[in-house]
């Protein structure tokens, strides 16, 4: 089982900020399957980024995904007041498809 | 737009059975691979079960292999998960998710969840 390792586990910035997000994996994700999701307090997840770094339909392009092997970044370029919330990175490469535990990117 | 409400969740006991429902609007049902992922209390997610679009194939997180059954209607537009033999560790929010594209793992929209608690 693929083990993915995000950090920081808290992320505490200004709206305008720049925020720089890591996934780890603990093995090589096959071609680079991976995707990144948004959950913010209360509400189902939102698919933002997939195949590391295609932007998923509707998702402002503030939004980027990078990397490849067992290293992926997600960049949100400058912090709108609705993107404080917990994101998650999952690999779906490998059986069984699985998630990181969460950076949560709060209000400073 | 893609709409999926999921409905029966509720407290149940341990060693008792639930069944969910996902109810599917918005899109042909029919052409995508369907998902069950779970979030217990506060932490992260997980993700459970996938049925191919005309439900030939089915597939499982180990912890659940034998005790959950997934499952489909296309003629309803609607999903199941059947919950047998429930533990205290199938706690959670149970949300259905459409496939981006399929049978690819890429949960492309959700519905809003379903809280299970397994509980004397």
């Amino acid at each position: 089982e693929i083990v993915l390792t995000q950090s920081p586990a808290t992320l505490s910035l200004s709206p305008g900020d720049r925020a720089t997000l890591s996934c780890r994996a603990s093995q090589s994700v096959t071609s680079s399957s991976l995707a990144w999701y948004q959950q913010k307090s209360g509400q189902a997840p939102r698919l933002l980024i997939y195949d590391a770094s295609n932007r998923a339909t509707g998702i402002p392009d503030r939004f980027s995904g990078s990397g490849s092997g067992t290293d992926f970044t997600l960049t949100i370029s400058r912090l709108e007041p609705e993107d404080f919330a917990v994101y998650y990175c999952q690999q779906y490469g490998n059986s069984p498809r699985t998630f990181g535990q969460g950076t949560n990117v709060e209000i400073k | 737009q893609v709409q999926l409400v999921e409905s029966g969740g509720g407290v149940v006991q341990p060693g008792r059975s639930l069944r969910l429902s996902c109810a599917a609007s918005g899109f042909t049902f029919s052409s995508y691979g369907m998902h069950w992922v779970r979030q217990a209390p506060g932490k992260g997610l997980e993700w459970v079960a996938v049925i191919s679009f005309d439900g030939s194939n089915k597939y499982y997180i180990d912890s659940v292999k034998g005790r959950f059954t997934i499952s489909r209607d296309n003629s309803k537009n609607t999903l199941f998960l059947q919950m047998n033999s429930l533990r205290a560790e199938d706690t959670a929010v149970y949300y259905c998710a459409k496939d981006k594209q399929g049978f690819t793992y890429q949960f492309e929209s959700w519905g809003q969840g379903t809280l299970v608690t397994v509980s004397s």
